[in-house]
């Protein structure tokens, strides 16, 4: 059984703000691990694809990093403002399973105060 | 990038009855995944439907109580039969596409189905 742990579970911070959360998957028959940014009421949208170990991807004042060798990632959001408030979840994608089957975590849930 | 719609958008339902939720994509696309989030879940791959033979069931899952149907390269429904309390999730279905946001193949999602069972 393939795991996708992700910590927190919840987060509050205030606006203004820099938080970051973990994902940890398997170290082994790795091909990618995708982030997802979920609003309620909205479809869960990607945010990251990442293939390399050492992988740095950012898009505007989130970034995320990858260790494929210790299999963790970072998404990381700088200076958070209340329309980043949703649930992020991780997905880890197997070599052996590529055929679109993504493994995902529970996801952090985000609330940014005003 | 591929645009999905999804109905009903929620139910509320009584025990014992069925629901098919239809999704709708706006490109042809080989597989379609069904995906459920059931309250504190991660999401979990309920089968992949693809067209022109039966759909492929993840372990736990199997097709009395979730039948597929993918009559064409850009629709498939998913009915939930014989519904209990436990089946209140939110069921998504989802492509496989490239992404040019993302720089590689990602998951596009349905809007999703938000099911109260009674």
């Amino acid at each position: 059984i393939l795991n996708v742990e992700q910590s927190p579970q919840s987060l509050h911070v205030q606006e203004g703000d820099s938080t970051n959360f973990t994902c940890s998957f398997p170290s082994s028959n790795f091909y990618a691990l995708h982030w997802y940014r979920w609003e309620t009421a909205k479809s869960p949208e990607a945010l990251f694809v990442m293939t390399l170990n050492g992988d740095e991807k950012k898009k505007g004042r989130i970034s995320a990093t990858l260790n494929t060798k210790e299999g963790y990632s970072y998404l990381y959001i700088k200076g958070s403002q209340p329309e980043d408030s949703a649930t992020y979840l991780c997905a880890f994608y197997p070599l052996s399973g590529n055929t679109g089957k993504l493994i995902f975590g529970q996801g952090t849930t985000l609330q940014v105060k005003p | 990038s591929a645009v999905i719609s999804q109905k009903p958008s929620r139910d509320i339902c009584q025990r014992g009855t069925s629901l098919t939720i239809q999704c709708q994509v706006d490109s042809q696309v080989t597989m379609m995944f069904w995906y459920r989030q059931q309250p504190g879940q991660s999401l979990t791959l309920i089968a992949t439907a693809n067209q022109g033979s039966e759909a492929t069931y993840e372990s736990g899952f199997v097709i009395d109580k979730f039948p597929i149907s993918r009559p064409n390269l850009t629709f498939s429904t998913l009915t939930v039969s014989n519904m209990s309390p436990e089946d209140s999730s939110i069921y998504l279905c989802s492509v496989n596409y490239f992404g040019e946001a993302s720089g590689g193949n990602e998951q596009f999602f349905g809007p999703g189905t938000r099911l109260t069972v009674l």
